[in-house]
């Protein structure tokens, strides 16, 4: 079936460091890949999506591209902030299925001053 | 700006006791799902609807739990009896389409905790 692996966290970074959060999927079909985030206490937010290979989401000052040949969707930010800190969860929409969400285990990311 | 609105955001039962969580989705969006996140993991399907129709409920533990939709509007999702490892946070989300791409957007969720 379809799942998404990210790597394991806690990510501690202090503020300014460069971010990657790494994520890989095995899908049927031609999958949409997604990165949520996830506040403390709080429900899930869209971060970025790409929809089709060589697409790059980003929003925020996050970026990440969807690599078909590597079966990836990397997490990168260049310069992270306090503020970042929050569970970082890469997603898939299967077109091979009925496109329901299917969501990684999670990535913790924690920023210090 | 229009959000899935979820009740209660936190509740404590007793094991064996019944509970109930509410969820509206954004207004004009068919599909609504139920997802379940245990502390320190992803969220996992429970139920997705389209329309007042389940399409998916094949994670759904369906002897203590429910799910309905009846008008294809609001939803309600029932556990009976609650068990201690029932404890977790369950995610309600909507969207307007079907499809590969289409974004899920999540209410706030309610935090259960069976005691």
């Amino acid at each position: 079936g379809d799942s998404v692996t990210q790597m394991e966290g806690p990510v501690t970074l202090s503020e300014e460091a460069f971010l990657t959060i790494n994520c890989t999927y095995t899908a049927t079909g031609y999958p949409s890949l997604f990165w949520y985030v996830q506040y403390p206490g709080e429900g899930l937010q869209l971060l970025l999506k790409a929809t089709k290979a060589d697409d790059k989401g980003s929003n925020k000052g996050f970026e990440a591209t969807y690599r078909k040949e590597t079966t990836s969707f990397h997490l990168e930010k260049g310069s992270v902030q306090v503020s970042d800190s929050a569970v970082y969860f890469c997603a898939l929409s299967a077109s091979g299925g009925s496109y329901i969400p299917t969501f990684g285990r999670g990535t913790s990311l924690i920023v210090h001053p | 700006e229009a959000e899935v609105a979820q009740s209660p955001r936190y509740k404590i039962t007793e094991k064996s006791q019944a509970v109930a969580f509410w969820c509206d989705p954004i207004s004009g969006h068919a599909t609504l799902y139920w997802y379940r996140q245990i502390l320190g993991q992803g969220p996992e399907l429970l139920v997705q609807f389209q329309d007042e129709s389940v399409v998916d409920d094949s994670q759904l533990p369906k002897d203590r739990f429910s799910a309905e939709r009846l008008k294809g509007v609001d939803s309600t999702l029932k556990i009976q009896p609650a068990e201690l490892g029932d404890s977790a946070m369950y995610l309600c989300a909507s969207s307007s389409l079907t499809g590969s791409n289409t974004e899920a957007f999540f209410g706030q969720g309610t935090r259960l905790t069976v005691v």
